[in-house]
Formats: structure tokens, C-alpha cells, sequence
């Protein structure tokens, strides 16, 4: 079974720095792509970039180029979405998700359970 | 790139269909049929329901189904329920390995 299991809940201060964590199990973890999202509070989900374990090829949505950093470790089926300086504004749910295929479209097919972050 | 665009809302009878669009540009969706659509009942984490543009996933009810004309895709819902009710994002591939997200659509089951 495809497993996402996400790091727990966090409440930070602004200007603080935190790295989330995305753990993978029942699949291949370095064959497919790992994507992360945030749910803002009463907003839609959006899309902040991907990575490819196998060789930490990452893209990031250009809203979110700069602002946060996601990177992979293989050795441990991890992925990682971090910040240097929090705002409070970064206060979401942040998702991560197995793509199965970037150039076919992402396909999400596999979710963690999400992480609440809260800035304050 | 510009976020894709869906109605805020759709609403619709048990029983009835709806349609949920989602319309992009001739660098997204008018380009490439890899247009995917997600279901997500808050609180849970979302799921996968169509895939290039027509596919569904292997579990996903042949009531949900996908379609595109031109810039816009769409999602339809037959024989609608209950536990229908929730919110549907859209996404696209948009070259040079981009995808782009739509803001979602609330689904209510009347």
C-alpha cells in the first residue's frame, strides 16, 4: 500500500526557520515524483512545486520560487519542504503528494494526511 | 503562469449532473491533454479523480468523468450524491514541466 506520512503539527514565530517532512512507503520512492500544496485557512489548495527524488530535479511554482525550498533524501524515502524566515501568512496545511508523472500532467494519486502550520 | 479558472460554486439535486469547468489557456489546457482532477473533503486529505484530460483512476466511479473544448475542461458528476458534496481543483500541465492549479470549486448537494 502507498503510504504519505507527514511530519506533525508545528507553531512557530515569525522569522523563525522549519523543515516539514514527507515519508514514503509501499512504492518505489525515487520513480516518482513528490509534489507539495498548502490549503491557506478558508482558501484553495495551491501548488507550490515537485521534486524527483532519484536526482533531486525540483520545479517550483513561480509564486513560490524563492520563498520556500524543497528537497529530497532518497536514502530515507524523505521529501522536505522548508523555510528560512516564516511569515504569517505561511500559516496552512501543507500536502504532499506521489506524482506519478510530471510531463504526463503530475497525477497526484497518493496524499499525505497534511501538516498545519501555524505562524504566530 | 496564470492559475486556471473554475466557478466558485456549482450546486445540484441528487440524482441530477452537474458540470464544473475549468478554463486555462492555449499554453495549458489548449495544448496538452493532461488536464487532472481532485476531490477534497475537508479535513481529509484530497483524491485523484481524472487524469489526461478523460481517465479515471482505477476505483474512481464511472459517474465522474472528463471532457475538453478548446481552452476549457470539465468535470461532470452524473447521478449525483450526497457524499458528492466537496471541493474540485483542476490542474494542467503547462510545459517546460510547469503545472498550473485551478482555485477549486464548491460542489453543495442540494
Amino acid at each position: 500500500e502507498v503510504q504519505l506520512v507527514q511530519s506533525g503539527a508545528e507553531v512557530k514565530k515569525p522569522g523563525e526557520s522549519l523543515k516539514i517532512s514527507c515519508q514514503g512507503s509501499g512504492y518505489s520512492f525515487t520513480t516518482s515524483w513528490i509534489g507539495w500544496l498548502r490549503q491557506m485557512p478558508g482558501k484553495g489548495l495551491e501548488y507550490l512545486g515537485i521534486i524527483y527524488p532519484r536526482d533531486s530535479d525540483t520545479k517550483y511554482s513561480p509564486s513560490f520560487q524563492g520563498q520556500v525550498t524543497i528537497s529530497a533524501d532518497k536514502s530515507i524515502n524523505t521529501a522536505y519542504l522548508q523555510w528560512s524566515s516564516l511569515k504569517a501568512s505561511d500559516t496552512a496545511i501543507y500536502y504532499c503528494a506521489r506524482g506519478l508523472s510530471l510531463v504526463r500532467g503530475g497525477n497526484f494519486d497518493s496524499w499525505g494526511q497534511g501538516t498545519l502550520v501555524t505562524v504566530s | 503562469q496564470s492559475a486556471l479558472t473554475q466557478p466558485a460554486s456549482v450546486s445540484g439535486s441528487p440524482g441530477q449532473s452537474i458540470t464544473i469547468s475549468c478554463t486555462g489557456t492555449s499554453s495549458d489546457v489548449g495544448t496538452y491533454n493532461l488536464v487532472s482532477w481532485y476531490q477534497h473533503h475537508p479535513g481529509k486529505a484530497p483524491k485523484f479523480m481524472i487524469y489526461e484530460t478523460t481517465k479515471r483512476p482505477s476505483g474512481v466511479s464511472h459517474r465522474f468523468s472528463g471532457s475538453k473544448s478548446g481552452n476549457t475542461a470539465s468535470l461532470t458528476i452524473s447521478g449525483l450524491q450526497a457524499e458528492d458534496e466537496a471541493d474540485y481543483y483542476c490542474s494542467s500541465y503547462a510545459g517546460s514541466g510547469t503545472l498550473v492549479f485551478g482555485g477549486g470549486t464548491k460542489l453543495t448537494v442540494l
